[in-house]
């Protein structure tokens, strides 16, 4: 079954700790991203990758870190320098096919800061 | 930089009544844009986008350069229709998005 996998589902975290969100994909998509959901407002991006090894920063990116060793894998870590992590945060990837750009979304991972 | 504005956070209407959300972008060249949905407790998911001038579950959405906007519409709202939509736009020829803030839809009986 082909798609986006995060985990955890839920995670929590006391203040002060790194913590990493996983994202893998089998789709073979090269661009990967990461956004954050707060209740109420839209995506914001925090970071993206267009290709292995290499990555941008979006709107929100301080306080997180990211890698793209592999095609497959884009982790999250959010570092304890984010000021207010609690949050959704949704990781997807995307691929240009003859139709146009396509963009497939995990099912998200819940982060609460305790 | 490219820009999408959803200007309504909240529309509520009345089951059977006309639906507009609305979009606006700015970029100065021609872009390709998209509507996606999440349904409660679902993932969010492509619902339409310009370049295929289709009609998904009755919505519609005509790309405007002129006003530079991609207004989704609906002439009946249905109640399994309530979900937050967001606009997107990708660069012709890239493959990143970026999305609006999105609309919340509600759609009371």
């Amino acid at each position: 079954d082909g798609g986006i996998t995060q985990s955890p589902k839920y995670l929590f975290r006391k203040e002060g700790q790194n913590v990493t969100l996983s994202c893998e994909q089998n789709l073979n998509h090269d661009a990967m991203y990461w956004y954050r959901q707060d209740p109420g407002q839209g995506l914001r991006l925090i970071y993206y990758s267009q290709i292995v090894n290499d990555f941008q920063k979006g709107d929100i990116a301080e306080g997180y870190s990211v890698s793209r060793e592999k095609k497959e894998s884009f982790p999250l870590t959010v570092t304890s320098a984010q000021k207010n992590p609690t949050a959704f945060y949704l990781c997807a990837s995307s691929t240009r096919g003859s139709s146009g750009n396509t963009i497939y979304f995990g099912e998200g991972s819940w982060l609460t800061v305790v | 930089a490219q820009r999408v504005t959803q200007p309504e956070k909240l529309l509520s209407v009345f089951k059977g009544a006309p639906v507009e959300l609305k979009c606006n972008y700015s970029y100065s060249g021609s872009p390709e844009l998209f509507w996606y949905v999440q349904y409660s407790r679902q993932r969010l998911q492509l619902l339409l986008r310009h370049i295929s001038r289709e009609s998904i579950k009755g919505f519609t959405a005509d790309l405007n350069k002129g006003e530079t906007s991609f207004h989704l519409k609906k002439p009946f709202a249905q109640e399994e229709d309530s979900a937050m939509y967001y606009c997107a736009l990708s660069l012709v020829g890239g493959n990143m998005l970026t999305f609006g803030g999105g609309t919340r839809l509600m759609v009371k009986p």
